[in-house]
């Protein structure tokens, strides 16, 4: 089974701080994705990556950037975080193609006081 | 910017069909429609993908129109454990995939 990981499942910061999301799969895919994930706007892609430092911005990248050194860690980094951050953060990976099914992990749930 | 839509929510009972329909005006020539499913607290989950006409997998059928702007998932018979918000994915071009507002779907017994 394909497992996707994320470092936490609830962080709490404090405005301006610098936040780490760390997401690892163990199946040798391709691609890998963040969403963040509010009430009543479903699912909204930030980045993704279809391989080694290899990077694409999604819908809502502002505020954000990503890190790609090994095929199997994709992290999401908030340079300083800010209230309107506070949210559900989802990682996922693919296979090759970007069609290809998502395989998602459990969900980081970021609180920004 | 056209938005990939679906019903908010939807009830139903224990051993109907369940039918979920997502509009996507702006799907890509190329591109696949998958339906996801999530339970609270958990990341979404793969259901069914397709292209065009009809797809049927073990769990649903997913229904899409010759015009592919709108796509239907169609549940046989659900059960309390059917219980989840069931989200579209489309693509819309290269590397723009958009997920559907979800629906809400409550099985009743």
């Amino acid at each position: 089974d394909v497992k996707v990981t994320q470092s936490s499942r609830y962080l709490v910061k404090r405005t301006g701080e610098k936040v780490f999301l760390e997401c690892v799969q163990d199946m040798d895919h391709e691609n890998m994705f963040w969403y963040r994930q509010d009430p009543g706007l479903g699912l909204r892609l930030i980045y993704f990556s279809y391989d080694v430092k290899m990077k694409e911005k999604g819908d809502i990248p502002e505020g954000y950037s990503v890190s790609r050194e090994k095929k199997e860690r994709f992290s999401l980094i908030l340079e300083s975080a800010s209230t309107n951050q506070t949210s559900m953060y989802l990682c996922a990976s693919s296979h090759d193609r970007f069609v290809d099914e998502q395989f998602f992990g459990p969900g980081t749930r970021l609180t920004v006081l | 910017l056209a938005k990939t839509t679906q019903p908010i929510s939807m009830d139903s009972y224990e051993g109907q069909e369940v039918n979920i329909t997502c509009s996507h005006n702006n799907i890509a020539t190329n591109d696949y429609i998958t339906w996801y499913q999530q339970f609270p607290s958990q990341g979404p989950r793969f259901i069914i993908q397709g292209y065009k006409t009809k797809v049927t997998n073990e769990v649903a059928s997913l229904f899409i129109p010759a015009d592919r702007k709108s796509s239907t998932l169609s549940l046989p018979r659900v059960s309390l454990s059917d219980t989840a918000v069931y989200y579209c994915l489309v693509g819309e071009g290269t590397y723009k995939y958009i997920f559907g507002t979800g629906t809400r779907l409550k099985v009743l017994a």
